[in-house]
């Protein structure tokens, strides 16, 4: 059971856009700045978010982070079949006094 | 640019400790904090301690206290994790990440290191 609430799955046609969720409380979420990470089968994962809304050099603005609360949540706007992956929310919790993760969304592209 | 170079696939039985190594080019390693990501086959991802931002000091996923250890050598810019008493359930892809910002509320982890295969089998 993870501490942060994620949907196990999305999906969406290429061009559209979609959105992934996380629920977390005000131990983490609420009080603290969100990163979103996504990996690709067989590899490491990479940030794609960080501080809720800030994108890495080189991660394209198609993808963006938003926060309300003790919800966050990645956008992908204008999909590409590149973008299948597994999504995982993260941040730090005050009341575990460490990092905790979502439990990932897969992503498909149909 | 900071690369984390971890050690390779390990096999080992129940009850014995596994040793993983993070070998950290592009800056000495204690301009750094280096954490321990683990994620087992078909799961998600499992954070399990390292140095803390604001101190120094290690700190561990309450889950993994008394049976995980991070450590470095400075000389080998080199981060380790003992993690002792191995189950089946241990069997994972562990990574080292870089904790980057100064303060724990607002951090993230970037890079990853390629991972390392922990099979713990009988």
């Amino acid at each position: 059971q993870s501490v942060l609430t994620q949907p196990p799955s999305a999906s969406g046609t290429p061009g559209q856009r979609v959105t992934i969720s996380c629920s977390g409380s005000s131990s983490n979420i609420g009080s603290n700045r969100v990163n979103w990470y996504q990996q690709f089968p067989g590899t490491a994962p990479k940030v794609l978010i960080y501080r809720d809304k800030q994108r890495p050099s080189g991660v394209p603005d198609r993808f963006s982070g938003s926060k309300s609360g003790t919800s966050a949540s990645l956008a992908i706007s204008g999909l590409q079949s590149d973008d299948e992956a597994d999504y995982y929310c993260a941040v730090w919790d005050d009341s575990l006094n460490g990092h905790v993760f979502g439990g990932g969304t897969k992503l498909t592209v149909l | 640019q900071v690369q984390l170079l971890q050690s390779g696939a390990e096999v080992k039985k129940p009850g014995a400790s596994v040793k993983v190594s993070c070998k950290v080019s592009g800056s000495p390693v204690t301009e750094l904090t280096i954490h321990w990501v683990r994620q087992a086959p078909g799961k998600g991802l499992e954070w399990m301690g390292g140095f803390d931002l604001e101190d120094g000091e290690t700190e561990y996923a309450q889950k993994f206290q008394g049976r995980v250890a991070v450590t470095e050598d400075t000389s080998a810019d080199t981060v380790y994790m003992d993690l002792s008493s191995l189950r089946s359930e241990d069997t994972a892809v562990y990574y080292c990440v870089t904790v980057k910002s100064q303060n724990n509320w607002n951090s993230w982890f970037d890079p990853w290191g390629q991972g390392t295969l922990v099979t713990v089998s009988s």
